[in-house]
């Protein structure tokens, strides 16, 4: 079965430290991962996508097949990076997102 | 574009009585996906439907849950004669095209069944 996991419930740095959330999945094909971010009082929203190959406020995601891991990443964490972080993914020719448990992710000033 | 509307925002029912969900997608998307978020878990899949369509409804309870999207209107998710396990945060994402992958997540209802 399709899973993904976030190993970390709870992360917590200070503002200008490297950071990296991690993401393992189990999928015997070959998935699209993403990573959704969660603010305080907003609502769930795309951070990027493995396709993409992108970065995104600073963040980046490699998608390491071997490992069967998508950490995201950032070099130096800013207060406003405090938020929810969900990894996701969706199985070949389907729809639908399978979702990790989330980590909570807390910049200190 | 307003994004994705849910309603209500929190819902509070008895146990035994019905919960009805209302998702107003963006406008031009014709995709709605339903998940479930319980306590301290992520969120799950339950539904997704297209215009009058169920899609894919492998993450739907055997009982009591049913949705639909009709041609006019919400999608709705209909929770009958709820019991206490049925206490979630429910979100709904809408697409414009089955191709696209980015889903865009509504605010989610908070139903609590007492």
């Amino acid at each position: 079965a399709q899973r993904v996991t976030q190993p970390e419930k709870l992360l917590s740095v200070f503002k200008g430290a490297p950071v990296e959330l991690k993401c393992n999945y189990s999928y015997s094909g070959s998935p699209e991962l993403f990573w959704y971010v969660q603010y305080s009082r907003q609502r769930l929203q795309l951070l990027l996508r493995h396709i993409s190959r992108e970065s995104i406020k600073g963040f980046t995601a490699d998608l390491n097949k071997g490992e069967t891991s998508f950490h995201l990443k950032k070099p130096f964490a800013q207060e406003e990076d405090s938020a929810m972080y969900y990894c996701a993914l969706t199985q070949g020719g389907s729809e639908k997102l399978v979702f990790g448990k989330g980590t909570k992710l807390t910049v200190n000033p | 574009n307003a994004g994705v509307m849910q309603n209500p925002r929190h819902l509070v029912r008895r146990r035994g009585q019905e919960a009805r969900l209302r998702c107003s997608p963006m406008k031009g998307h014709s995709h709605v996906y339903w998940y479930r978020q319980l306590p301290e878990e992520g969120l799950k899949f339950m539904v997704y439907l297209q215009k009058e369509n169920i899609i894919d409804e492998s993450g739907m309870p055997k009982e009591r849950f049913s949705a639909e999207f009709p041609k006019e209107g919400p999608s709705i998710l209909r929770i009958q004669q709820v019991v206490r396990g049925d206490s979630a945060a429910y979100f709904c994402a809408s697409s414009p095209s089955s191709r696209s992958n980015e889903q865009f997540f509504g605010p989610g209802t908070r139903l609590t069944v007492l």
